[in-house]
């Protein structure tokens, strides 16, 4: 099973910095399956980043992905204030099982 | 547009069956897709159940294989999800998910969109 671990725990920035949050899995992740969600409280996950650099429908173009094999980053270049929030990575490349990360709360300095 | 909605009872007696039901609105699960159930525990992180695809096809977490069934009722548009002996390291919000696959054979893929979850308790 592919443990992924992310960092920071949490990361405390100001509107309109660049956040860079890491995900890195304990083996290679085949094909760079790696996705990223955003949760806020009372929320469920929404989709932001699939196949580690593909975004999802709507997700606008502050956020990117990239990454290959143990390492990949979330960046969202310019936060706003609606991006506070958890952020998860998942990987889907590897069984027996997709498996998350353990999360980083992004909030407000 | 495709949603989903959670429904099932809010309490659980630990060592009893939890049973959940995913009601899927603006597309039919015959057409395509698996779908997917995943649990996070309060305030922690996210854990796949398992998933389905509308033939019936399963693909469990090992770690809970033993203990869960999900099942598709195409007639209904709807799926559930049934986790028995419980206790209160199952409770847990429920959340159910469309998933696209990209491994078949384990049923791996990333999960778009999500319900908004169902919070269940275990306890006497």
């Amino acid at each position: 099973e592919i443990v992924l671990t992310q960092s920071p725990g949490t990361l405390s920035l100001s509107p309109g910095e660049r956040a860079t949050l890491s995900c890195r899995a304990s083996q290679s992740v085949s094909s760079s399956y790696l996705a990223w969600y955003q949760q806020k409280p009372g929320q469920a996950p929404r989709l932001l980043i699939y196949g580690a650099s593909s975004r999802a429908t709507g997700i606008p173009d502050r956020f990117s992905g990239s990454g290959s094999g143990t390492d990949f980053t979330l960046t969202i270049s310019r936060l706003e204030p609606e991006d506070f929030a958890v952020y998860y990575c998942q990987q889907y490349g590897s069984s027996p099982q997709n498996t998350f990360g353990q999360g980083t709360k992004l909030e407000i300095k | 547009q495709v949603q989903l909605q959670e429904s099932g009872p809010g309490l659980v007696k630990p060592s009893e069956t939890l049973s959940l039901t995913c009601a899927v609105s603006g597309y039919s699960i015959s057409s395509g897709y698996y779908w997917g159930w995943i649990r996070q525990p309060p305030g922690k992180g996210l854990e796949w159940i398992g998933s389905i695809y509308h033939s019936g096809s399963t693909y469990y977490n090992p770690s809970l294989k033993s203990r869960v069934t999900i099942s598709v009722d195409t007639s209904k548009n709807q799926f559930s999800l049934k986790l028995s002996s419980v206790t209160a390291a199952d409770t847990a919000v429920y959340y159910c998910a469309r998933s696209v696959i990209v491994v078949v054979v384990a049923a791996l893929g990333w999960f778009d969109p999500w319900g908004q979850g169902t919070l269940v308790t275990v306890s006497s």
